[in-house]
């Protein structure tokens, strides 16, 4: 089993739509969150950090569900800009585990 | 700010050939990484260096060796390459204590090797 899995999608929404999805990771005892983003053929950049209360950053809301080992990213009033890839990394002891990504792709 | 900068963006390689990837940072980070990223699967780390003369396995070593020439800078070596290290590679760095998790990736190397 992948230590984080994701959906691949693509996630096809139109512009100004919401869009969600999750994360699931297999260490219990893993310690931290984060959401990186991903555009195409370009390098990983770190979207935000996910922390135990939900935090959100402007149009990005992130959850974490310890109980149920995932993590959520929600993008709300989606933009052109917003189509990449999200990279969800989870952390375990001195190590980062990445899921393979979830692809968005916002159309006019 | 240039962050971190990695050579080549591309490179072809018959089976065998040898080649050195240079990656170096100008944000004075402690640790650098090297990752590589096939289609379906998450990044693995390839090697990785908690501060400047340190160096240690990540999850996919084998056929790769590394160098910390110094705070800055942080090669990866392919001796013999293989078509299975036909990848996308990044090279990385970060704080070494707080928010070590937080990776300035490079902007990669597609490495094809026939």
């Amino acid at each position: 089993r992948k230590e984080v899995e994701q959906d691949p999608g693509p996630f096809n929404v139109p512009e100004g739509a919401t869009v969600a999805f999750n994360c699931t990771y297999s260490n219990s005892a893993s310690q931290s969150f984060f959401w990186y983003r991903q555009d195409c053929r370009k390098e990983p950049k770190l979207l935000m950090s996910v922390y135990s209360s939900g935090n959100e950053d402007g149009r990005f809301t992130a959850q974490l569900n310890r109980a149920s080992q995932y993590i959520s990213l929600l993008i709300r009033d989606s933009k052109l800009s917003d189509s990449a890839t999200y990279l969800c990394v989870v952390r375990g002891d001195y190590k980062l585990s990445f899921g393979a990504g979830t692809t968005v792709t916002v159309r006019a | 700010n240039a962050g971190v900068t990695q050579t080549p963006k591309f490179q072809v390689l018959k089976t065998g050939q040898s080649m050195t990837l240079q990656c170096a940072q100008d944000m004075n980070h402690n640790s650098m990484y090297w990752y590589r990223q096939d289609p379906g699967m998450g990044l693995r780390l390839i090697y990785y260096s908690a501060s400047e003369g340190t160096t240690d396995k990540g999850e996919v070593p084998n056929g790769y060796n590394v160098s910390r020439l110094n705070k800055r800078e942080f090669s990866l070596r392919l001796e013999s390459a293989a078509p299975s290290q036909t990848s996308v590679y990044f090279c990385a760095s970060s704080q070494r204590d707080r928010e070590w998790e937080k990776l300035f990736f490079g902007s990669g190397t597609q490495l094809s090797v026939l």
